[in-house]
């Protein structure tokens, strides 16, 4: 059984249009997270939501909506595509106050 | 703000031989720390973790890493690397809120 998992796995689209990301994890945590990991392998943190509370929220554009319809599921939208969203994206869960945090496979996002 | 720094960007080891990554880390109260490894194309899974108590701490794969407090670092060490080691390694600070900072990364090589 998959813990964290995320579809899809690739994702190629051009400029400007819209596209959502799910994750899903069967682990119980009631904490989940988005990161964004750039081509130079740096992972950055964009969200954080605690039973489908928002706590996290980096400066991270408008153009990225997360939404948490139960505390098992995370899905990321992002409105106009840019060249500048091409990333691996990765979903994370986590008890909250335990800290270490399990993570997806990676959504690997080409913009064209 | 916390912050990680690893110094090192790309290690390369023969395989067989000992190994260790530097991580320093910023953070005003006791920290939180993580040392995660990301084989390629995969997610970050954790390799260990220090929240108290002793100060050398145990890990999957044979890792270990030692906290010392004096010098803010958090280092990660192995015996004896093995050829399947070969990875990207994060080393990762967090706080009260449960906001996890990452370092950008050690790139290592294992030659055979």
């Amino acid at each position: 059984d998959t813990a964290v998992s995320q579809t899809p796995k690739y994702l190629v689209t051009q400029m400007g249009n819209d596209k959502s990301i799910k994750c899903e994890q069967n682990l119980g945590h009631d904490t989940m997270y988005w990161y964004k990991q750039d081509s130079k392998k740096f992972l950055k943190i964009m969200f954080s939501y605690n039973n489908k509370e928002l706590i996290i929220n980096e400066t991270v554009p408008n153009r990225f909506s997360p939404k948490s319809p139960d505390k098992a599921h995370l899905n990321l939208h992002i409105n106009s595509l840019e060249l500048g969203d091409s990333a691996v994206y990765f979903c994370a869960s986590s008890y909250q106050g335990q800290y270490e945090q399990y993570f997806g496979p990676g959504t690997r996002l080409t913009v064209t | 703000a916390q912050s990680v720094t690893q110094p090192d960007i790309h290690i390369t080891v023969s395989e067989g031989a000992s190994l260790e990554l530097r991580c320093n880390y910023s953070y005003g109260a006791t920290p939180y720390l993580f040392w995660y490894v990301q084989s390629p194309g995969q997610g970050l899974q954790l390799l260990l973790k220090y929240f108290s108590g002793d100060t050398l701490v145990q890990g999957i794969k044979g890792f270990e890493a030692e906290f010392k407090r004096s010098q803010s670092s958090f280092n990660l060490r192995k015996p004896s690397v093995h050829w399947s080691d070969a990875a990207e390694y994060f080393c990762a600070v967090g706080d009260d809120a449960g906001k996890s900072t990452f370092g950008d990364g050690t790139t290592l090589t294992v030659k055979p």
